[in-house]
């Protein structure tokens, strides 16, 4: 099946940093999402983008299928941004293990 | 907006209890989902269902069994619950199972502590 890495697996910002996180499919897929994990537990839609780059106030997202990855990039970070922040897609929908932000005032 | 929601934020249970676990999506999703997500494994699927009163197996079915009755409504069943099913249970739904509508959207989560 497809197997999905995403880095890093851990980051630690000053509020107001950039950031980019990374996600790699080992074989292309056509439903590529980006979710946001908060504190409590939900999983929050962020962006559905098989491809192309789209944009959400300050986060947007790249995704290059022919190359099998995808891109976060989160702008001007705040607290609220901390979280785990997972990619999932695939016939199966599987998930990447996730990259744990945590944003510091 | 498409809404999941989730009879339960926390649950404690006995060891042997029957449990039930309701999840309602209000989009007219044709399928559904249960996820358990545990440190360390990442969520991982138990359950799938792509129309009323079907089913498929995902990976760790072990232990479980569902119920859809109503497109709306999907159950998971805890014949007999363990301490190794303590878990965050995830529902979801999505409009479709392949192609560029494949997209899940989440429930807020059952933490189940089973004692």
């Amino acid at each position: 099946g497809i197997q999905v890495e995403q880095s890093p697996p851990d980051l630690i910002l000053q509020e107001g940093a950039n950031s980019t996180l990374r996600c790699n499919f080992s074989d292309s897929v056509n439903n590529l999402q980006w979710f946001h994990q908060n504190p409590w537990g939900q999983l929050i839609n962020l962006f559905y983008i098989p491809s192309g780059t789209k944009q959400n106030g300050r986060l947007s997202a790249t995704t290059v299928a022919t190359e099998r990855y995808s891109l976060l990039y989160i702008s001007s970070s705040q607290t609220t941004d901390s979280g785990v922040y997972f990619c999932a897609g695939g016939q199966n929908f599987v998930f990447g293990p996730g990259t744990r932000l945590s944003v510091l005032p | 907006d498409v809404k999941v929601t989730q009879s339960s934020r926390y649950l404690v249970k006995r060891t042997g209890e029957k449990v039930f676990l309701e999840c309602v999506q209000d989009m007219d999703h044709e399928n559904m989902f249960w996820y358990r997500q545990d440190p360390g494994l990442g969520l991982r699927l138990i359950y799938f269902s792509y129309d009323v009163k079907m089913k498929e197996k995902g990976d760790i079915p072990e232990g479980y069994s569902v119920s859809r009755e109503k497109k709306e409504r999907f159950s998971l069943i805890l014949e007999s619950a363990s301490t190794n099913q303590t878990s965050m249970y995830l529902c979801a739904s999505s409009p479709a199972l392949s192609g560029s509508r494949y997209e899940q959207y989440f429930g807020p989560g059952t933490r189940l502590t089973v004692t």
